[in-house]
Parts: structure tokens; C-alpha cells; sequence
């Protein structure tokens, strides 16, 4: 079974530039997620989709930060502008859906390491 | 107080031993709870859900304690393989979804 894919998995660009980041879940997994991952810190939640509608994007700075999933698989995130601060791994995952159980076995994919200078 | 805690580590241990860290979190209402592994510059990976009667794999067994809010997780036998970071993860859905990753305890096997 192919796992979530993301590209691209490495990206440097000078704050105030945008950037976009792919991922394609795992065939047949209704929910994704986008997180941020700081050196040191473990994953935040940025945005969960089910399908193609969002469940939480609380934590999404939407002044600079946004995401779409067309058509309920294909996802990006795109930063525009950058900041230093957001130079971090960005981490994709997918999941399936069970009820509202709050059961979530996520599998991420590699990820795409962004360096903003 | 952080909503996920973690001792951050690093545990430093002989291979053969057995080890045990803990995770506690904040919310009472949480609802799932899971162990994460994650090897240095790569991406988490399931290790193991946590049930609430506990639940073991191989050398890996997973306890939930409600009452103290906490989850832990035990290595025996540990390999030099076992060397990584773990993470905890605790979920609460209610009219949306919150999940809330720990910053990982390190863990490092010495021959």
C-alpha cells in the first residue's frame, strides 16, 4: 500500500516570499491533516480535513497560512508571506474516518523541511 | 500547564534493559491516547494505540491510568533499534476534533 505522499521535501526561500507545500493521502482515507513541527517540539495541528470540508483549523494562522483539499484528497498549504519564525518541518498525514469516536491512526508522510531566511 | 507533557529525556540505557516513561495530560475528557515513534529527521510512526484495559505488543506495553491522567509506555528487552524519540498523542473530539501531540521523550540504547 503506497503511503502519503508530500512534496517537495526540502525548501529555502527568503521571508516575505509564499511557498506551497502537496500531499496525497493514503488511497481511501477520508481525513488529512497538516502539521508544523518545530526542532525540538512535537507536531501541532494546524488544519484537519474530512474530506473536503474542514473540522478544525483553529490553530492555522489564516492571516498568512491556508489550505484546500479539492475534491477531498489532494491537499496543499501555502504561507504567504513567510516569516522566519515559520522555517519548520511540515508534516502531512491521513487517516481513516470512524464515526465521532475521536480515533485517529494517523500515517504521515515524510514531510517538506522549509528553511526561511 | 501544557495540555500534553512529556519528560523531554534523554533516558540513556543498556540494551536488555527495560524502560518506562510516562505522559500526562491535562483534559479529563480526553478520549484516545496513542504512542508515536519518530527517528531523527523522519516522520512520526504509529508505534501503538492505548486501551483503556492496557494493551501490549511484543516488547511494548501500553497502560492508560484516568484517574492520575497519564499514559505510559514500557520497553523490554530494548534494542539498540529502539532508539528514538517517542511521542504521546491524546485526542478529544466533541463538536470538532483536538489532537495534541507531547514534545517526546528521547530515548537512547547504549551496547
Amino acid at each position: 500500500e503506497a503511503g502519503v505522499a508530500q512534496s517537495p521535501r526540502y525548501k529555502i526561500i527568503e521571508k516575505r516570499q509564499s511557498v506551497a507545500f502537496w500531499c496525497n493521502p493514503i488511497s481511501g482515507h477520508a481525513t488529512l491533516y497538516w502539521y508544523q513541527q518545530i526542532l525540538g517540539q512535537g507536531p501541532k495541528l494546524l488544519i484537519q480535513f474530512q474530506n473536503n470540508g474542514v473540522v478544525d483549523d483553529s490553530q492555522l494562522p489564516k492571516d498568512r497560512f491556508s489550505a484546500e483539499r479539492l475534491k477531498g484528497v489532494d491537499s496543499t498549504l501555502k504561507i504567504q508571506p513567510a516569516k522566519l519564525e515559520d522555517s519548520a518541518v511540515y508534516l502531512c498525514a491521513s487517516s481513516l474516518w470512524i464515526g465521532g469516536t475521536g480515533i485517529y491512526e494517523q500515517y504521515f508522510g515524510p514531510g517538506t523541511r522549509l528553511t526561511v531566511t | 500547564r501544557k495540555e500534553v507533557e512529556q519528560d523531554p529525556g534523554p533516558f540513556n540505557v543498556p540494551e536488555g534493559a527495560t524502560v518506562a516513561f510516562n505522559c500526562t495530560y491535562s483534559n479529563s475528557a480526553s478520549q484516545s491516547f496513542f504512542w508515536y515513534r519518530q527517528d531523527c529527521r523522519k516522520e512520526p510512526k504509529l508505534l501503538m494505540s492505548v486501551y483503556s484495559s492496557g494493551n501490549e505488543d511484543g516488547r511494548f506495553t501500553a497502560q492508560l491510568n484516568r484517574a492520575s491522567q497519564y499514559i505510559s509506555l514500557l520497553i523490554r528487552d530494548s534494542k539498540l533499534s529502539d532508539s528514538a524519540t517517542y511521542l504521546c498523542v491524546v485526542t478529544l473530539y466533541s463538536s470538532a476534533s483536538k489532537i495534541i501531540f507531547g514534545s517526546g521523550t528521547r530515548l537512547s540504547i547504549r551496547p
